[in-house]
């Protein structure tokens, strides 16, 4: 079944600095990739998805992801992180057939003044 | 437009008890997805609607959990009798439904259910 594996359960980086989120992705073709953010106590909100077409997509917030299918991978950067940003963010994938998303695990970013 | 609505936000109850918790869609919209996160199995579907049809309920746990749309405005996901292990934050989702797998889910806050 197709599947996204998010290494990072947690991550820590000081306001102002670059992040990069990892997602690796298990699929033969191109898939339906998603970044969702969650902050704390809140829904999901959408900060971009892929699906065809260019490789580096943009979404909101200031957040791009690069679809790299030499290594299956979709990883969410964001050049300069605002303390705000401090959330739990979700990388997901619409199966073959499905419509409904399957998640990674998520990874907790933390933002240090 | 009001986004998507889940009451209660909050819930606690008694091991045995039935819980129905309630998600009205943003309008217009004509599919619908009830999602559970707890901390072991992360975020995951329980079931989908479209156009008030259950689709796929292949992660609907066992015959505890029951879920119904009798219109496009919505859906309860009822627990039958509740257990510990059922405590959980559940989350319903629209989409417009017309587009296909690239529509973007819109979430709502949640429902914090806590079985003691």
């Amino acid at each position: 079944a197709q599947s996204v594996t998010q290494p990072d359960i947690h991550i820590t980086v000081s306001e102002g600095a670059s992040l990069e989120l990892r997602c690796n992705y298990s699929y033969g073709a191109t898939p339906y990739l998603f970044w969702y953010v969650q902050s704390p106590g809140q829904g999901l909100q959408l900060l971009l998805k892929y699906f065809s077409g260019d490789t580096l997509v943009q979404g909101i917030k200031g957040f791009e992801a690069e679809f790299k299918r030499s290594q299956s991978s979709f990883n969410l950067r964001k050049p300069s992180v605002h303390w705000s940003d401090a959330a739990e963010y979700f990388c997901a994938v619409v199966p073959t057939g499905r419509r409904a998303l399957t998640f990674g695990s998520g990874t907790r970013l933390q933002v240090q003044p | 437009d009001a986004g998507v609505i889940q009451s209660p936000r909050h819930e606690v109850t008694e091991m045995g008890q039935e819980v129905t918790l309630r998600c009205k869609p943003i309008s217009g919209h004509n599919s619908l997805f009830w999602y559970r996160q707890t901390m072991m199995r992360g975020l995951e579907l329980l079931i989908y609607f479209n156009n008030n049809v259950p689709i796929d309920d292949s992660g609907m746990p066992e015959d505890r959990f029951s879920a119904k749309m009798p219109n496009a405005s919505f859906s309860t996901l009822k627990i039958q009798p509740s257990e510990p292990r059922d405590s959980a934050v559940y989350f319903c989702a629209s989409t417009q439904g017309t587009s296909g797998v690239q529509e973007t889910q819109y979430f709502g806050p949640g429902t914090r259910l806590l079985v003691l």
